[in-house]
């Protein structure tokens, strides 16, 4: 079975910096990859995708990730960190006709003013 | 309303209560999940839902019930629960054509509090 690793469990950053989560799957065949958000008392929001093609993906709210094959990676990334990114961020993997997406412990992000 | 809507948004129990968590989901999905969600560690799969017939339950206790009376509506009847079953139950739902390759949509979810 597929499985994924964020190996931050609480990243700090001041405002304006720049932002790299780290992901790393595990996994035979070309997985799917996942980044959600949640805030606090939240549900978790899809911020990007990676299935196939352009191994840059662009997500919603600036937000960006590379799948690196050769690193079983797929970290994400921000140019500018802005307050209201101080979330909680899932990295997940799935497989197709598989219905059990695997999801990461979290990464919590908070923002220094 | 619109996505993925759950109800209640808080619940407090005691061990020997029945009561059940509803999902409700806008956007013409066919399959649809629970997950539960605890400190520290990362979300369960508990059920999956897949044109109303449940096609995964990875191991959960049968204190756990759900229900899916259609494709837009899932349930999840509680009844004689333990302290440890304290957390974040998240409803999502998807297209329900690639299984976890399909993105899911999350609610809110629930904050089940057990006594």
């Amino acid at each position: 079975a597929q499985s994924v690793t964020q190996p931050d469990i609480h990243i700090t950053v001041s405002e304006g910096a720049s932002l790299e989560l780290r992901c790393n799957y595990s996994y035979g065949a070309t997985p799917y990859l996942f980044w959600y958000v949640q805030s606090p008392g939240q549900g978790l929001q899809l911020l990007l995708k990676y299935f196939s093609g352009d191994t840059l993906v662009q997500g919603i709210k600036g937000f960006e990730a590379e799948f690196k094959r050769s690193q079983s990676s797929f970290n994400l990334r921000k140019p500018s960190v802005h307050w209201s990114d101080a979330a909680e961020y899932f990295c997940a993997v799935g497989v197709w006709n598989n219905n059990d997406m695997r999801f990461g412990a979290g990464t919590r992000l908070t923002v220094k003013p | 309303e619109t996505g993925v809507t759950q109800t209640p948004r808080h619940l407090v129990m005691g061990m020997t209560n029945k009561k059940s968590l509803k999902c409700e989901q806008h956007l013409g999905h066919n399959a649809m999940y629970w997950y539960k969600q605890s400190a520290k560690k990362p979300l369960e799969l508990m059920f999956v839902y897949s044109l109303e017939e449940r096609v995964e339950n990875n191991s959960v206790p049968s204190r756990f019930s759900p229900e899916c009376p259609n494709s837009s509506h899932l349930f999840l009847h509680l009844h004689t629960l333990q302290p440890e079953d304290s957390a974040l139950y998240l409803c999502a739902s998807s297209q329900g054509e690639g299984g976890s390759a399909d993105t899911q949509y999350f609610g809110p979810g629930t904050r089940l509090t057990v006594l």
